[in-house]
């Protein structure tokens, strides 16, 4: 099977501008868990998305939202672009079947950077 | 909401030796614990993980054991070799769903 895969790998983008990033999801899983990961803060839950409904939510701002295909891929977009905003976005992918937590496998990241 | 502290930040161990992580959580409800090992530049990769059904996993050099009433896990790497160099992370789930909290990391360094 196909791993996980993200695009775009690397982005530039300046304050004040908008991002959307994508996921592609392992075969077959229809859980897509999206993190954020910078040095200072380590690796943080963004939000969860399965059957194309978000499931679970983290502690950040508005600006970041997310959405689900009926393919599983899921996408998030950031607006209003921060410096701090400067990361690597991972996303992880997941059978999301009820009644437990699954394995999570994750994808290569997309490497924002905000000037 | 769930809460991890990973212990040490770093660790340095000569080849052939033994390293070990643990972690500690909050949530009394969480019951799976899965380890990533994450290579420079590289994605976080799963390496192993333990149900709250269980004490004790191992598979080849890796074993993580866990205690629920102290709620801690720990991750032992026995016969160090270079290619262990790396970030190790725990985490724990929220008790619903695929929410991981993820600790600090472990920078481990295999000195050959």
């Amino acid at each position: 099977k196909a791993g996980v895969t993200q695009t775009p790998r690397y982005l530039i983008k300046t304050r004040g501008q908008q991002v959307t990033l994508s996921c592609s999801p392992i075969s077959g899983h229809r859980s897509v868990s999206w993190y954020q990961q910078t040095p200072g803060q380590g690796l943080q839950f963004l939000f969860e998305y399965f059957s194309e409904t978000q499931r679970n939510k983290g502690n950040f701002p508005g600006r970041f939202s997310g959405r689900q295909f009926s393919n599983s891929r899921s996408e998030m977009n950031v607006s209003t672009l921060e410096l701090g905003d400067s990361a690597l976005y991972l996303c992880a992918s997941s059978l999301g079947s009820s009644g437990g937590v699954n394995e999570q496998f994750f994808g290569p990241g997309t490497r924002l950077t905000v000037l | 909401g769930e809460n991890v502290e990973q212990h040490p930040s770093t660790l340095s161990v000569q080849e052939g030796d033994s390293a070990v992580i643990k972690c500690t959580y909050s949530d009394s409800a969480s019951n799976y614990f899965p380890w990533y090992k994450q290579e420079l530049g590289k994605r976080p990769q799963l390496i192993i993980d333990i149900r709250s059904n269980v004490g004790e996993k191992k598979d080849q050099r890796i074993a993580v054991t866990l205690n629920k009433t102290a709620k801690h896990f720990s991750l032992h790497i026995t016969e160090t070799q270079p290619e262990d160099s790396a970030v190790y992370f725990c985490a724990a789930p929220k008790a619903a769903g695929n929410k991981l909290t993820f600790g600090g990391g472990t920078r481990v360094l295999v000195k050959p």
